[in-house]
């Protein structure tokens, strides 16, 4: 069952435009919930990150949104640029006494195009 | 920013030997450590919990005797893959948090069985 999912397994746009990656989850005892941008052979990094309690963080070129009655959350990038193109991982977490476990979506591959 | 440092960053050894990752906190202690892997084109899969001083809690289908976790220190711990065989070649990723989330990762260990 996965509870966090990013229906996009891949995604191209143009430098300069900009991107919306998506992700869908199921468990309404998330409580927050992140992005991670992660290039091949490497580990994740940490992008930008968003509380239920608010609708939008945004962090220079990086905007997060969510609304929690659809259970969705999307990350926009713009403009987008080439350096931006890697997996990313849309992942959620619940304060449910278990460690609060990171639940990952399979991610989404972004290339941005020259 | 906190910085998980993970060694080595690539392994090759021959089926029947053990393995052993290490993953460090430098600048922030780690009471908690989350060990992944990830097979190619899919997502990080969690494996283990490692909890400094205690017993690490184990992922459904983790064989804890054959991936043994020891979080002995507050900035180290360490995931050794016992009589590796070719199916357990994988890429192998740390994280640990500072507090809350974010989780933050380690560059993550590509481990080759011949």
């Amino acid at each position: 069952d996965q509870q966090v999912k990013q229906n996009s397994p891949s995604l191209s746009v143009q430098e300069g435009r900009i991107s919306i990656l998506n992700c869908d989850y199921t468990n309404s005892m998330f409580d927050y919930f992140l992005w991670y941008k992660k290039y091949p052979a490497e580990g994740p990094t940490f992008l930008i990150s968003i509380s239920s309690i608010k609708d939008k963080n945004e962090d220079g070129r990086f905007t997060v949104f969510l609304n929690k009655s659809a259970k969705h959350l999307s990350l926009h990038i713009v403009p987008s640029q080439p350096g931006d193109s890697a997996v990313y991982f849309c992942a959620a977490t619940s304060n449910a006494g278990n460690n609060r476990k990171l639940i990952w979506g399979l991610g989404t591959s972004l290339a941005v195009n020259p | 920013g906190a910085v998980v440092s993970q060694h080595p960053s690539r392994v090759i050894c021959k089926s029947g030997t053990s393995v052993k990752i290490e993953c460090r906190s430098l600048d922030f202690q780690a009471t908690t450590m989350f060990w992944y892997r990830q097979f190619p084109k899919q997502s990080l899969m969690l494996m283990a919990t490692s909890n400094e001083g205690s017993k690490a809690t184990y992922e459904q289908g983790v064989e804890k005797d054959k991936f043994l976790i020891n979080h002995a220190s507050l900035t180290l711990s360490t995931l050794t893959v016992t009589s590796a065989h070719p199916e357990d070649s994988s890429f192998y990723i740390c994280s640990a948090r500072d507090g809350g989330p974010p989780l933050h990762f380690g560059n993550g260990t590509r481990l080759t069985v011949t």
